[in-house]
Order: C-alpha cells, then sequence, then structure tokens
C-alpha cells in the first residue's frame, strides 16, 4: 500500500514568492491535515480536512495561507507571498475518519523542506 | 488552549541503557499517541493510550498513561542504537469541539552512543 505522497521535497524560493505544496494521501483515508514543524519542535495542525470539507483551519494564517482538497482526495498548501518564518517543513498526514472520543492513526508524508531567502 | 509540554528536551545514553520521556498536558485527554521521527524523517506512529492508567509494550517499549489522563511516559528498555530519534507524544484533548486535534509535545530526541 502505497503512503501518503507530498511533493515537492525541496523547496528554495525568494521571499515575497508564491508557493504551493502538494499532498496525495492514501487511498479511502478521508481525513487529510497540513502540519508545520519547525526544527526542534513538534508538528503545529495548519488545517484539517473531512473529505473536501475544512473542518478546522483555526491555526491557519489566512492572510497568506490558503489550501484546498476540492475532490476529497488531493489537496494543496499554498502561501503567497511567502516570509522568511516560513522557512520549515510542512507535513502531510491522513487517517481514515475521526469519529466522536476516538482518533485514528494518523500516517504523515515524507514532507517539503521550504527554505525562504 | 491546550498545551503538552514534554521532558527532557535531549537524552544521551549509551547503548544498553534505559531512557524514559515525559509528556504532560494541561488539559484532561481523551487519548495519547506517541509518534517517532528519525533524523531526516516524518514521523511514524508508534502506539496510542485510550484508558485511565493503561499500559502498553512493545519489545522494549512500555507506555504509560496517567490515572488522570493528563501525563504520560515511554520508557525504552536497554536502548540501541537503532532507537535514535524524536519521540513525540500527541495528545487529543477531552470534550470541547476540538475532536479530532491532537496537540503535539515539543519531542524528546535521543541519541545512543555504541
Amino acid at each position: 500500500e502505497a503512503g501518503v505522497v507530498q511533493s515537492p521535497r525541496y523547496k528554495i524560493i525568494e521571499k515575497k514568492q508564491p508557493v504551493a505544496f502538494w499532498c496525495n494521501p492514501i487511498s479511502g483515508h478521508n481525513t487529510l491535515y497540513w502540519y508545520l514543524q519547525n526544527l526542534g519542535q513538534g508538528p503545529e495542525l495548519l488545517i484539517r480536512y473531512e473529505n473536501e470539507e475544512a473542518v478546522d483551519d483555526s491555526q491557519l494564517p489566512k492572510d497568506r495561507f490558503s489550501a484546498e482538497r476540492l475532490k476529497g482526495v488531493d489537496s494543496t498548501l499554498k502561501i503567497q507571498p511567502a516570509e522568511l518564518g516560513d522557512s520549515a517543513v510542512y507535513l502531510c498526514a491522513s487517517s481514515l475518519g475521526v469519529t466522536s472520543g476516538s482518533q485514528e492513526t494518523q500516517y504523515f508524508g515524507p514532507g517539503t523542506r521550504l527554505l525562504v531567502l | 488552549g491546550q498545551q503538552v509540554m514534554q521532558i527532557p528536551q535531549y537524552q544521551h545514553v549509551q547503548e544498553g541503557e534505559d531512557f524514559t520521556t515525559y509528556c504532560n498536558s494541561s488539559t484532561t485527554l481523551s487519548n495519547i499517541q506517541w509518534y517517532k521521527q528519525r533524523p531526516g524523517g516524518h514521523p511514524v506512529f508508534l502506539i496510542q493510550l485510550v484508558k485511565s492508567g493503561e499500559v502498553k509494550k512493545q519489545k522494549r517499549l512500555t507506555f504509560q498513561f496517567g490515572e488522570a489522563k493528563k501525563n504520560s511516559s515511554l520508557h525504552i528498555t536497554a536502548t540501541q542504537t537503532t532507537d535514535v530519534g524524536t519521540y513525540f507524544c500527541a495528545g487529543l484533548r477531552a470534550g470541547g469541539t476540538s475532536y479530532g486535534k491532537l496537540t503535539f509535545g515539543q519531542g524528546t530526541i535521543l541519541t545512543v552512543h555504541p
């Protein structure tokens, strides 16, 4: 079974430029997560999708970040314009689905390492 | 908001020594998960604890969930070089409207000297 796929694996851009990350979750997984991970820190949730609906985007800086999951499968995360402080690893994860009172195992992709110069 | 703290931040051990990392939440948890991230890699799920006082074992790894469901620990017996990595706990807050949202601790970085 293929795992969570992310691309690109690495991205170097200049500040103020746009950048986009793509994620393909594990087949059949309804829930998709985007996390940001700074060096030496744990992942921080940016947005969570249940199928195509964003059910938790409270941590997404909406002035410059946007995300979509149009058909409830693949997802893209965009930053426009990028700032120096956006340099981090952007992780995508997926799970079968969340039911009340329980937590499904999250499977993480390899991440996209972003460097903003 | 919910905070999940882990200690220690770093742990250096000689191969064969034991290792323990502790996780504390500012709020009562519904359940807690543990992940391992190898250097340059991504978090990989290890285990989930749900019940108060629960203890689970995976070979040399022992996971505990506190009676109050606000703390947890991971203990590795007789560490090996393959245990190197960062160990994260991640808690799901009990009740409220944030179900499904895991809050990760900052992790404990384990290095093992052969």
